[in-house]
């Protein structure tokens, strides 16, 4: 049983689209909030992640939304181009748990020029 | 990822075979980790150690075992391969910071 539920498995959007990925989980102990970007032969690597004290965090144009009270949290690529179609990760962690992260099950994102 | 490397990077093997996967870094981290990718389930953790002395079970360490040679070692044995291991193992390195570091992976193939 995965406690960070991750939706959708894939998607597929224009260049310059917007695509949205959406994370939900149960434990209120999670207190941090990576996103993992991996491309196809590679090992995951750490985008942008978010902690509950802020709703928004953005980093180029990767955007982290958290709802603290709906215990979800979704990544955003604004004018998404070709080179970030990848799998995306989300995760959750806390410091009770060694900060051991629990994975979502991943989307596959294409991004057509 | 060069920081962290894995070797083999691709196996094929037999059921009922000894299988090592190991895992070097040179990060200079204490924290190192061993995941296994499947499509459709994310990672799951196996095996994790905070220190060379320091060895904890994932959430699927049945199957598994680990060995901690070194603070810049960590290997994954598989002591009897089963078709249902057959998966995309990745070794990953932390600090005291919440950001882990993986290695480019191993596919292994059960046959």
């Amino acid at each position: 049983q995965q406690q960070v539920k991750q939706s959708p498995q894939s998607l597929i959007v224009q260049k310059g689209g917007i695509p949205i990925i959406n994370c939900a989980y149960e434990n209120t102990a999670f207190d941090y909030f990576p996103w993992y970007q991996q491309f196809p032969g590679k090992g995951p690597a750490l985008l942008i992640a978010i902690r509950p004290d802020v709703s928004e965090k953005k980093e180029g144009r990767f955007t982290i939304s958290f709802n603290k009270s709906a215990k979800q949290f979704s990544l955003h690529i604004m004018d998404s181009q070709p080179g970030d179609s990848a799998t995306y990760f989300c995760a959750a962690s806390s410091e009770g748990s060694d900060y051991k992260l629990s994975f979502g099950a991943g989307t596959t994102v294409t991004v057509r020029a | 990822d060069a920081d962290v490397t894995q070797t083999p990077r691709n196996r094929i093997t037999k059921t009922g075979k000894r299988i090592m996967l190991e895992c070097s870094q040179t990060k200079g981290h204490d924290r190192m980790y061993w995941y296994r990718q499947d499509p459709g389930l994310g990672l799951r953790l196996i095996y994790y150690s905070f220190d060379v002395k320091d060895i904890n079970k994932g959430e699927i360490s049945d199957g598994y075992s680990v060995s901690r040679q070194a603070q810049a070692k960590f290997s994954l044995s598989l002591e009897s391969a089963i078709p249902n291991q057959t998966a995309l193992y990745f070794c990953a390195t932390s600090g005291r910071t919440d950001t882990q570091y993986f290695g480019p992976g191993t596919r292994l193939t059960v046959l």
